[in-house]
Parts: structure tokens; sequence; C-alpha cells
């Protein structure tokens, strides 16, 4: 199984609301990753997760907030957003550790829209 | 740094016709290699890889040869579908480098009966 799940798959919201994107993996993984990706233009990294501490945050706004509560999970908490923040983000997974370079696999997505 | 460079699409076919997507590549040591595709509205699906040079990945009738002398992994079918209409990606990753992935700028396919 190589399934990564992640809801809502759609949500809109305000400027001033405060709301939670969520994904999971039952694979194993210990790598967990959040994209941003913006019309016709490939994923953007946003934060990584390597044994469900912050790895790497690639110098996201502080409106961002990621949380990995167990190996499984991976949530993204969004608040006072901006229009321009409006993206499919997309949750990946992977082994971690080691010289070799593992291949990520990737949940659905969320559409956000933010008014 | 590393970088990927894909093909501008949009790529238009004939359903059956021979597909090729170029795709090259800097990188600092020994890159794995991946083709990902994203179906619209959804997320990306690994479609195949190659790990050290010479490895062929394919998949669902795709292969990509990992080209080292060139620093190259085109895709290639041999007889496309309309149901191949996606965005294909090329990226890259080295080990002991958190698996951090470098994405080409994606090229779209569409595939007309």
């Amino acid at each position: 199984d190589t399934e990564v799940t992640q809801t809502p798959k759609h949500l809109v919201m305000g400027m001033t609301n405060k709301k939670s994107l969520k994904c999971e993996q039952h694979m194993g993984h210990r790598a967990m990753y959040w994209y941003k990706q913006k019309a016709k233009k490939p994923p953007e990294l946003m934060f990584v997760y390597s044994y469900e501490k912050l790895s790497i945050n690639e110098s996201v706004p502080s409106r961002f907030s990621p949380e990995c509560p167990n190996s499984s999970l991976l949530n993204l908490h969004l608040h006072a957003l901006q229009p321009e923040d409006s993206a499919l983000y997309l949750c990946a997974s992977s082994r971690e550790g080691g010289p070799s370079s593992y291949e990520q696999y990737f949940g659905p997505g969320t559409r956000l829209t933010v008014t | 740094g590393n970088s990927v460079t894909q093909m501008e699409g949009p790529v238009t076919l004939s359903e059956e016709a021979f597909l090729t997507i170029n795709c090259t590549y800097t990188a600092t040591g020994y890159p794995s290699l991946f083709w990902y595709v994203q179906y619209p509205g959804e997320g990306l699906q690994l479609l195949l890889k190659a790990t050290k040079a010479d490895d062929k990945g394919s998949n669902k009738g795709f292969e990509a040869t990992y080209r080292k002398e060139t620093t190259s992994f085109h895709l290639e079918k041999g007889s496309v579908q309309v149901s191949d209409s996606a965005v294909y990606f090329c990226a890259l990753s080295e080990g002991n480098a958190g698996n951090m992935l470098t994405f080409g700028g994606g090229t779209r396919l569409m595939v007309k009966p």
C-alpha cells in the first residue's frame, strides 16, 4: 500500500479564519513533507519532518504552522492567510536516512481558496 | 546546485503516436531520477525511477533510461492513449540530502483521439 491520504479535499476560508489540513500515511515512512503548488508550476517545498522533528523550513511565513503528532500524521495549521496563499497543498512521505535517496509518495492534495 | 530542465509544453499528440519528453539534469553527486505524473485535479503519482547510470525505469508502457554521459532521463512511450493526458514532472534527489526533490518545470501532454 503506497497511499497517502489528505483531508479535506477542498477548503474555502476567509482571511481571519483558522483551519487545519491533515495528512496520513501507513507505510512506516519516517519523513513527511508539505508542498505548495500553484497552477502550471511544480510543487514548492514548505516543510520537512524527519522522525517527527521539523528538519527543514523553507522560509515559510508564520501563518503556516506544521505539526507532526506521530509518525503517521502530519498537520498544517493555517491562520490569517492571504489570497495569494490559494493553491494546491500536497503532502508526501518517504523512507528516511542513509546514503541512498528514496522516492516520495504524494497525497491527492487539498485545494485551498482564501477569500 | 542541482537543477532539472524539461522541454516546454504543451505537447499535443494523436492517439497511438510515439511520445518523447526530454529531461536533462545538473547535479553535484550521483542522484536518483524520477518521473512523476499529475492528472487534472490530482496529486503527483510516481511513474518510474532509476537510481544509477544505465538503469531503465519502466511502468505502464513508459520508459526512461538514466544516461550519465548526457545527464539525461528522457521519458518515452511507444503508443499514447487519451488517458495519458496529464502533466509530467522530471525530478532528482541525492542521498544524504534528505530525499529533497528538485523538480523540472513540468510538461503538459495532450492526447487527441
